[in-house]
């Protein structure tokens, strides 16, 4: 199996530009789940999805920040304007089921630096 | 609330000797989820072992075990005969009901295998 498959891996930008961010889970994976990971607040959840549906987004941080999954192979995050507060590694994960024996997939993250 | 606790920021450790890493968890759910995660410098989120809160036996995958002791609610990593590939960061987390089976994360433990 490829594996959960995330781009870019690495992205710099300025701020005020758009960002988005990639994510194809394990193909039958029906959960996707985006996270940013900073040395301040180590690793936290922004929002997952459960058969293409977004659950619970109650970890993005403020309007800036969109998720779609428009299938069940693809999933974007989006951040609008860009500020230097969001340089972070954002991972996407995936796993098979929702219930507390379902481990969770990574990808390689995508190093994101906003100047 | 559901949380958990891994008391050791950093450690340091001979080759070829075992390593305990502690985690300690709170939840009051009694259907849960137990997880560990190796991070290397590289990056990613690696997918190490799981014990399920019914599991009688203790898990193991290769050179890792998971010291699962229920009524001290802790689930300590062991890793056998360690090696230098094994210096990274390592996360505790759980999956219960009550969090919506969101993964709840330790800060992690930084490892450092000398040789």
């Amino acid at each position: 199996d490829a594996g959960v498959i995330q781009s870019p891996r690495h992205e710099v930008t300025e701020m005020g530009q758009e960002v988005t961010l990639r994510c194809k889970p394990i193909s039958g994976h029906d959960y996707l789940f985006w996270y940013r990971q900073t040395m301040m607040r180590g690793l936290e959840l922004l929002i997952y999805f459960n058969n293409n549906v977004p659950i619970d987004d109650s970890g993005m941080p403020e309007d800036r920040f969109s998720a779609k999954m428009p299938n069940a192979s693809f999933s974007t995050l989006k951040i609008q304007p860009s500020e230097p507060r969001d340089s972070a590694v954002y991972f996407c994960a995936s796993s098979l089921g929702g219930g507390t024996i379902y481990e969770q997939y990574f990808g390689p993250g995508t190093r994101l630096t906003v100047t | 609330a559901q949380k958990i606790t891994q008391t050791q920021p950093g450690m340091f450790v001979q080759e070829k000797e075992a390593v305990t890493l502690d985690c300690t968890y709170d939840t009051s759910d009694q259907s849960y989820g137990l997880f560990w995660y190796k991070q290397p410098s590289s990056g990613e989120m690696i997918f190490l072992i799981y014990q399920g809160s019914y599991d009688e036996q203790n898990a193991t995958e290769g050179r890792y075990s998971l010291n699962f002791q229920k009524a001290r609610k802790s689930a300590n990593l062991v890793i056998s005969a360690s090696q230098l590939g094994d210096s990274a960061m390592y996360f505790c987390a759980m999956r219960v009901v009550d969090s919506n089976y969101q993964l709840i994360w330790g800060a992690g433990t930084k490892l450092i295998i000398k040789p």
